[in-house]
């Protein structure tokens, strides 16, 4: 059963702690997203790859956040340093297709930042 | 730039009756339109998705949506709803363009289920 692998579930850290995100997409899929939910602003696009290659990080605060694909298997996502409004459940999802095709999700990291 | 509203914050059920869902998006050309659902603690999954063809979808676990090119709707229905179908309902819109795999999200439709 193909799914979206995300690590670590739950993460509790303190303010100005490095955090590091990691998804490992479903095998054969060419994009990778990365979400963030939090109650108030519900689902934003952080940032997404075709191909390993990053088509728009837009909706990443680019001073602390950073996302890298180091090869097909592995998408990473880093918070340095984390705040505490960095706290949310963020999502990786991949797909495959051309134009807005379907997306499997993770099951989400679940961020806490004291 | 496509948007998607879900007027409904928290809409409540009785089990064994029928449900909508409402969706109106904005998009200046053909979209491509789902519904997904999130259980608690877990990730969004696709219930149905319109790409072209015929309006009228159908989904997994007996949902259908309609896309209403003249209302800019898709709303999500089912005719009776089970208490395992309470979760969170997101409607979202990616644009018909190759290479723009983007899906922009609505805020989302809490159903609640009561006996």
């Amino acid at each position: 059963d193909a799914r979206v692998t995300q690590t670590p579930r739950h993460k509790v850290t303190e303010m100005g702690q490095e955090v590091t995100m990691r998804c490992q997409p479903i095998l054969g899929h060419n994009t990778v997203f990365w979400y963030r939910q939090t109650m108030m602003q519900g689902l934003e696009l952080l940032a997404y790859f075709r191909n390993r290659a990053p088509l728009d990080d837009s909706g990443m605060p680019k001073d602390r956040f950073s996302a890298e694909m180091p090869d097909a298997t592995l998408a990473t996502l880093k918070i340095q340093p984390s705040e505490p409004r960095d706290s949310a459940v963020y999502f990786c999802a991949s797909g495959f297709g051309q134009g807005a095709g379907e997306l499997f999700f993770g099951e989400g990291s679940r961020l806490t930042v004291l | 730039a496509q948007s998607v509203t879900q007027p409904d914050i928290h809409i409540t059920v009785s089990e064994g009756a029928s449900l909508e869902l409402r969706c109106n998006y904005s998009y200046g050309a053909t979209p491509y339109l789902f519904w997904y659902v999130q259980s608690p603690g877990q990730g969004l999954q696709l219930l149905l998705k319109y790409f072209s063809g015929d309006t009228l979808v159908q989904g997994i676990k007996g949902f259908e949506a309609e896309f209403k090119r003249s209302q800019s709707s898709f709303n999500l229905r089912k005719p009776s709803v089970h208490w395992s179908d309470a979760a969170e309902y997101f409607c979202a819109v990616g644009v018909a363009n190759f290479g723009n795999e983007k899906l922009t999200f609505g805020t989302g439709t809490r159903l609640t289920i009561i006996p």
